[in-house]
């Protein structure tokens, strides 16, 4: 079984701080997709990265894959309350079928 | 926007008793999936589909699993004799073509009692 690592598991900030999660695995991910996730609900895909090295950006997030496709990381710039939630990352291993593979997510709590 | 639809929101069986989870995938998605989400712990796949046949499945999903898609548009899962420990968010996914995401629905609440 293919092990996920999310860090931190929980992050409590205030309001207009950054912060960065991430996601790290021994093996290469195929493609590695964020999510984020309320209680209660489905988790909401946030972007899918394929390529080594790749950075995207969305509005105040910016996803980064790493070079060696084991790693990624998410960065919020000047958090919102409304960024509150889990962010869940999941990926996909090469060699395999495209399963999706969940690691344990980051809570994060953005205060006002 | 497209989106996984789940019904119903909630249900409430008692143990040994059969349910079904409904899902309407998005339209032009060839890949389908159920996990669970126990409480406080990870989303945990149970199975996937593909082409009319599960394509892979974990060690949870067990004999008393089954899932059907019995007419093009629906997907279901089924549980023979629910227990306990079977209570649990069920979420249904979909992928599309490129099968390098999947879009998740909202969810049904499964409570045995």
């Amino acid at each position: 079984t293919q092990l996920l690592e999310q860090s931190p598991q929980f992050l409590s900030i205030q309001e207009g701080e950054n912060l960065t999660v991430y996601c790290n695995s021994s093996s290469v991910f195929s493609s590695l997709q964020w999510y984020r996730q309320e209680p209660g609900e489905g988790p909401v895909l946030l972007v899918t990265v394929v390529t080594g090295g790749e950075v995207k950006k969305l509005k105040r997030l910016t996803f980064q894959f790493g070079d060696a496709r084991k790693d990624s990381s998410l960065h919020i710039t000047a958090a919102q309350p409304g960024d509150t939630g889990l962010y869940l990352c999941a990926g996909s291993y090469s060699g395999g079928s495209y399963i999706p593979t969940f690691g344990r997510g980051t809570s994060l709590i953005v205060h006002p | 926007e497209p989106e996984v639809t789940q019904t119903p929101s909630h249900q409430v069986t008692q143990m040994g008793q059969e349910v079904i989870l409904r899902c309407v995938p998005i339209s032009n998605h060839l890949y389908f999936y159920w996990y669970r989400q126990i409480l406080g712990q990870k989303v945990e796949f149970l199975v996937s589909f593909y082409n009319n046949e599960i394509s892979e499945k974990s060690e949870i999903f067990d004999d008393q699993f089954s899932v059907e898609r019995p007419d093009g548009s629906n997907f279901t899962l089924k549980i023979r004799s629910t227990k306990l420990e079977d209570s649990a968010m069920y979420f249904c996914a979909s992928g599309g073509e490129r099968n390098t995401e999947a879009f998740f629905g909202q969810g049904t609440r499964l409570t045995v009692v």
